[in-house]
């Protein structure tokens, strides 16, 4: 089974800052890498996926990098409607994993 | 637009059953792999379950394998989640998710707005 593991736990950035959260896979996943956000009292929303695609009306200033064990998002100039949790989740044939989270918090 | 509108939560004894629902529309239902995600109070997501869109192939977590049971039907647009011998640690809310299209696997790209379940006595 794939482990993912994001960092930091807990990020706190002042508006307009920009942000980079990480996410590692115990074990190649390729690309297979999605990242969503999450805000209290709702679902989660998919953000990237395939590690560098934005999924449909995602802002540009959400970007996804990396490949194998190392992933990464860039959230550039970080608006107030962006704190929020964020997971990381591997998806291979036949488990889906999810990383712990980040909450970015305004500092 | 896509709809994913779950039912069925509430509370139920250890050792009880429940059975979930999640009523799809704004898509071709019939077409999508459908699965089913948890998360426990003020805790992460879990993924729970998996069904191809034949209903052919199914898979779970391990944490569930035996307890839980997932299946759809494509006339009613309908995915279902029959949960047995519930225990306390299967306390959250659970969602519905379709998945991106392409070939598998592939992450979720619409979630419903989730349904609470509490195995408390």
């Amino acid at each position: 089974e794939t482990v993912m593991t994001q960092s930091p736990a807990t990020l706190s950035v002042s508006p307009g800052e920009g942000a980079t959260l990480s996410c590692r896979a115990s074990q190649s996943i390729n690309n297979n890498l999605a990242w969503y956000q999450q805000k209290p009292g709702q679902a989660p929303r998919l953000l990237i996926y395939g590690a560098s695609t934005r999924a449909t009306g995602v802002p540009a200033r959400f970007s996804g990098s990396g490949s194998g064990t190392e992933f990464t998002l860039t959230i550039t100039s970080l608006q107030s409607e962006d704190f929020a949790v964020y997971f990381c989740q591997g998806y291979q044939k036949w488990l889906w994993t999810f990383g712990q989270g980040t909450k970015v918090e305004i500092k | 637009q896509v709809q994913l509108v779950e039912s069925g939560g509430g509370v139920v004894q250890p050792g009880g059953s429940l059975r979930l629902s999640c009523a799809a529309s704004g898509f071709t239902f019939s077409s999508y792999a459908m699965h089913w995600v948890r998360q426990a109070p003020g805790k992460g997501l879990e993924w729970v379950a998996y069904i191809q869109w034949s209903g052919e192939y199914k898979f779970y977590a391990d944490s569930v394998k035996g307890r839980f049971t997932i299946s759809r039907d494509n006339l009613k647009n309908t995915v279902y989640l029959q949960m047995n011998s519930l225990r306390p640690d299967d306390t959250a809310v659970y969602y519905c998710a379709k998945v991106v299209p392409g070939d598998p696997p592939q992450p979720f790209d619409q979630w419903g707005q989730g349904t609470l379940v509490t195995v408390s006595s």
